[in-house]
């Protein structure tokens, strides 16, 4: 069956970084995008962005211009989140989530990771 | 960037109640909405896709309905299994979600 897995709880520190690992299974992970969500403890569910596994290319939330990178290792069906200059905004719940289709525009999530929960503090 | 607007925040409801949330987006988006369920500490679970679609697996009682600007989302009768935060997502270019409805028991 289709599964995401991805890697355990992290706590950094104010102005590290945290790369979150989300391996896929059941599936040929080139022929679907990925998504990343993530949601701050209590709160709702906030797009992060998106990667094509096959070619790596990317497209993120305004937001996070300039602090986030996702990849992708075919080799292994792992997708990557890196997030940088974490500050105690940060602190999240971090999702991937398969999207439905072939667009890249347009779509929704019908294949979840478990989440892994990332706290920033000093 | 579109914003999706649910509403209501939190509704209380017991068994067998029949349960409407709506979501309304700040520009069309044809049927680009789906709906989640998320329980305590899980992943958010995919229930309608292209606004009134039901995805596989999910029980019948929970229907969608709507395009453009305003979407709804229809639990006919309650179950206990269903006590649950839900969740709009517009899916027309970067994606976004609505703040979310908590079913509660009441």
């Amino acid at each position: 069956q289709v599964q995401l897995v991805q890697s355990g709880a992290e706590v950094k520190k104010p102005g590290a970084s945290v790369k979150v690992s989300c391996k896929a299974s059941g599936y040929i992970l080139t022929n679907y995008f990925m998504h990343w969500v993530r949601q701050a403890p209590g709160q709702g569910l906030e797009w992060m962005g998106i990667i094509n596994p096959s070619g790596g290319l990317t497209s993120y939330a305004q937001k996070l211009q300039g602090r986030v990178s996702m990849t992708s290792d075919t080799a292994t069906s792992t997708v990557y989140m890196e997030l940088s200059s974490l500050t105690s905004e940060d602190t999240a719940v971090y999702y991937c989530a398969r999207d439905w289709g072939s667009s890249w525009y347009y779509g929704w999530f019908d294949t979840w990771g478990q989440g892994t929960l990332v706290t920033v503090s000093s | 960037d579109i914003q999706m607007t649910q509403s209501p925040s939190s509704v209380s409801a017991s068994v067998g109640d029949r349960v409407t949330i709506t979501c309304r987006a700040s520009q069309g988006i044809y049927n680009w909405l789906a709906w989640y369920q998320q329980k305590p500490g899980k992943a958010p679970k995919l229930l309608i896709y292209a606004a009134s679609s039901l995805q596989s697996g999910v029980p019948s009682r929970f229907s969608g309905s709507g395009s453009g600007t305003d979407f709804t989302l229809t639990i006919s009768s309650l179950q206990p299994e269903d006590f649950a935060t839900y969740y709009c997502q517009q899916g027309n270019g970067f994606r976004s979600f609505g703040q979310g409805t908590k079913v509660e028991i009441k």
